[in-house]
């Protein structure tokens, strides 16, 4: 059974259009991370929340925003995506302590 | 913030050959160090991790072994199989101030397995 489920798994946005990725999560979790990973690279984290408490990274773009309106949901927000932003998105949870991180299947974005 | 290096950046090995890839990182609040394996297209799956209490974790073909205090770990997998050939990516979890809860992958590690 998924327990953290990513949709869609793929998106189509247009340059410049804003578009909106969403994770939940059947764990109850509180630590939920969005990462970015391009072809052949490691996963790059964007933000993660400690239940409510957000955390950015220092190079994460202004145009990348994140919002968790509950424990089980979780969603990044690209405002006005570029080619550049074309990657896949990982939603991941962890429990508390030193526990692995459970990960999304992804969705992987399109930007025309 | 956490720096996790990793080597080598591709392993070809012969089908049964064992396969060693070593991780260093430099946040000495870092205590927790998992090993995932990512075929194309799929998520980071995990197979194995380590915790700083123990120095060796072994999970039939798979080990982990870590050395606190040169900072590095590494991940050993025996009898290699082709169905191994994945990119494998080690990572380790901060604890220290702001990087509290966050987790930092090393670069990858391409491991094709010959048959």
């Amino acid at each position: 059974d998924a327990m953290v489920i990513q949709n869609p798994r793929y998106q189509v946005t247009q340059f410049g259009k804003p578009v909106t990725l969403s994770c939940s999560q059947t764990l109850n979790h509180n630590v939920m991370y969005w990462y970015q990973q391009k072809s052949s690279q490691a996963p790059k984290l964007l933000f993660h929340y400690y239940d409510k408490d957000f955390n950015n990274e220092a190079d994460t773009p202004d145009n990348f925003q994140s919002r968790r309106p509950n424990t089980s949901f979780c969603f990044l927000d690209i405002r006005s995506p570029g080619l550049g932003d074309a990657a896949m998105y990982l939603c991941a949870t962890r429990g508390q302590g030193n526990s692995p991180l459970h990960f999304g299947n992804g969705t992987r974005l399109t930007v025309t | 913030g956490e720096n996790v290096e990793q080597h080598p950046s591709t392993l070809s090995v012969q089908e049964g050959d064992s396969a060693v890839i070593k991780c260093t990182y430099s946040d000495s609040a870092s205590n927790y160090f998992p090993w995932y394996k990512q075929e194309l297209g799929k998520r980071p799956q995990l197979i194995i991790d380590i915790r700083s209490n123990v120095g060796e974790k072994k999970d039939q073909r798979i080990a982990v072994t870590l050395n606190k205090t040169a900072k590095h770990f590494s991940l050993h997998i025996t009898e290699t199989q082709p169905e191994d050939s994945a990119v494998y990516f080690c990572a380790a979890l901060s604890t220290g101030g702001t990087s509290y809860g966050k987790l930092t992958f090393g670069q990858g590690t391409i491991l094709t397995v010959h048959p």
